[in-house]
C-alpha cells in the first residue's frame, strides 16, 4: 500500500545544531507540505512544493529549508535549531484529484 | 485575508448528546472546506470534505456561504469520537489553511 512516512519520530537537539527530518511519500503525489503542530496554533505551514525542483514558503518559513530533488521525497532542515522550534512537525502529501491530504505520523522535535 | 476560525479550543459533551464544531472562514474565492480529524497517538486524517456532502461516522457538515460557516456537526455523541478536529481551507495554488483546532472530549 502506498504510504507516507517521517523519520525520525522523536529527536532531542540542542540550540545551534542543524537537524533534517525526512518526509518519504509512495504515492507519486506531486503536492507536498510541512506544517508545525503547535497549541493554540493549530497547523501552521512551513513549506510546500508542487513539484521536482519547486519549493515555496508557507507562513512561518524562517529558519527552515526544504529541497525537493525527486518526487517522494521532501526533507526539511533546520539549519541552526532554535527552542522555538520544539514542535510536532507533519509532511502531507496531496492527492489532486479529490484534494485530501496524506499526513505522515509526525517528528517530535525538542531544541534544549 | 484567508482565514479559517475554530472558536472553541475544548469542547466537552456527554455520551449521547448532539455536537457541533464550529468553523468559520474569510476567503474571497469558492472555497474547498475540510474537516480532519487526530485521534489519539494517530496521525491527521481526512473526515469529510464539504464536495461530496457525505457523512462519515455520523458527521455531517454543511457550507452555508452566506455565513461562512462549515460546522461540523453529529447528533449523538460516542467516546470514540474524542479527538483533535481541525477545519482546513483548500486557498487554491495548492495550499491549505488550518483552523487551530477544537479538542472534543465526549464523557461518559
Amino acid at each position: 500500500d502506498a504510504e507516507i512516512t517521517q523519520s525520525p519520530r522523536h529527536k532531542i537537539t540542542e540550540t545551534g545544531r542543524q537537524v533534517t527530518l525526512a518526509c518519504h511519500q509512495t504515492w507519486n503525489h506531486n503536492n507536498m507540505f510541512w506544517y508545525r503542530q503547535d497549541l493554540g496554533h493549530g497547523l501552521r505551514l512551513i513549506h510546500y512544493s508542487y513539484g521536482v525542483h519547486d519549493t515555496n514558503k508557507g507562513e512561518v518559513s524562517d529558519g527552515y529549508s526544504v529541497s525537493r530533488s525527486n518526487t517522494e521525497d521532501l526533507p526539511l532542515t533546520l539549519e541552526s535549531a532554535a527552542s522555538s522550534q520544539t514542535s510536532v512537525y507533519f509532511c502531507a502529501s496531496e492527492d489532486r484529484v479529490t484534494g485530501e491530504l496524506f499526513f505522515g505520523e509526525g517528528s517530535r522535535l525538542t531544541v534544549l | 485575508a484567508q482565514r479559517v476560525t475554530q472558536p472553541e479550543k475544548l469542547l466537552s459533551v456527554f455520551k449521547g448528546a448532539p455536537v457541533e464544531l464550529k468553523c468559520n472562514y474569510s476567503y474571497s474565492g469558492s472555497p474547498e472546506l475540510f474537516w480532519y480529524v487526530q485521534y489519539s497517538r494517530q496521525r491527521l486524517q481526512l473526515l469529510l470534505r464539504h464536495i461530496s456532502r457525505e457523512s462519515i461516522k455520523g458527521f455531517t457538515a454543511d457550507l452555508n456561504k452566506g455565513e461562512t460557516s462549515f460546522h461540523l456537526k453529529k447528533p449523538f455523541a460516542q467516546e470514540e469520537d474524542s479527538a483533535m478536529y481541525y477545519c482546513a481551507l483548500n486557498a487554491g495554488t495548492y495550499k491549505y489553511i488550518f483552523g487551530t483546532g477544537t479538542r472534543l472530549k465526549v464523557l461518559a
